[in-house]
């Protein structure tokens, strides 16, 4: 089926370690996200990509790094996991830009601990 | 800033019971405003959205209203089921690059 693809699904890292998250999406979305998902904390925005070869920092960048090499792909690294790092991470992708009422398409999700 | 704020869970009904999850919100000019679910081990899936004052958006039973004299945008159910446990989030965008969720409230239908 059309839609976002996260991979990996669960992952253990140690401290110090480091990791890249991938997602990619068929749709031809111009605008994909990284989100992190905390309890009692909702979604915080990482970092996102308006378009192929861009990327912006979001709410909660610090830590993580990304890249949009092709347009269907949204690689987000943690270069030296730490625990504060535990979470679950969602990709998103959008055709336009949010402010026109076009949602968001999300990936499955990246389970992620650090120990 | 943007933002929204939803009704604390966890939420436990019985089903057929009527459900109300409360969301108000805070933006500049005239957001769009969404209802997602985030059925266990799955990621976020839009329910229904509205995209300007005064319209509803319905799915599978669920609808809010758009209300800009209140800046509210609350989902309802007539009914719930089982299969209805899930958790809720509330969202808004606007011409920005992003959307500002709620931090999602947990519904528990028992049988």
């Amino acid at each position: 089926n059309a839609g976002v693809t996260q991979t990996p699904k669960f992952r253990v890292l140690k401290t110090g370690q480091s990791m890249t998250l991938l997602c990619a999406q068929d749709m031809n979305h111009e605008y994909m996200y990284w989100y992190r998902q905390d309890p009692g904390m909702g979604l915080r925005l990482i970092h996102y990509s308006v378009g192929e070869g861009t990327t912006a920092k979001g709410e909660v960048p610090d830590g993580y790094n990304v890249s949009r090499l092709k347009k269907q792909n949204f690689l987000l690294g943690l270069e030296s996991a730490a625990p504060s790092q535990t979470s679950v991470y969602f990709c998103a992708s959008s055709y336009k830009r949010t402010g026109g009422g076009y949602g968001y398409t999300f990936g499955s999700g990246t389970r992620l601990t650090v120990v | 800033g943007d933002s929204v704020t939803q009704m604390e869970g966890p939420v436990t009904l019985s089903e057929e019971a009527f459900l109300t999850i409360n969301c108000t919100y805070t933006a500049t000019g005239y957001p769009s405003l969404f209802w997602y679910v985030q059925y266990p081990g799955e990621g976020l899936q839009l329910l229904l959205k509205a995209t300007k004052a005064d319209d509803k958006g319905s799915n599978k039973g669920f609808e809010a209203t758009y209300r800009k004299e209140t800046t509210s945008f609350h989902l309802e159910k007539g009914s719930v089921q089982v299969s209805d446990s899930a958790v809720y989030f509330c969202a808004l965008s606007n011409t920005g690059n992003q959307f500002y969720f709620g931090t999602g409230t947990s519904l528990t239908v028992i049988p």
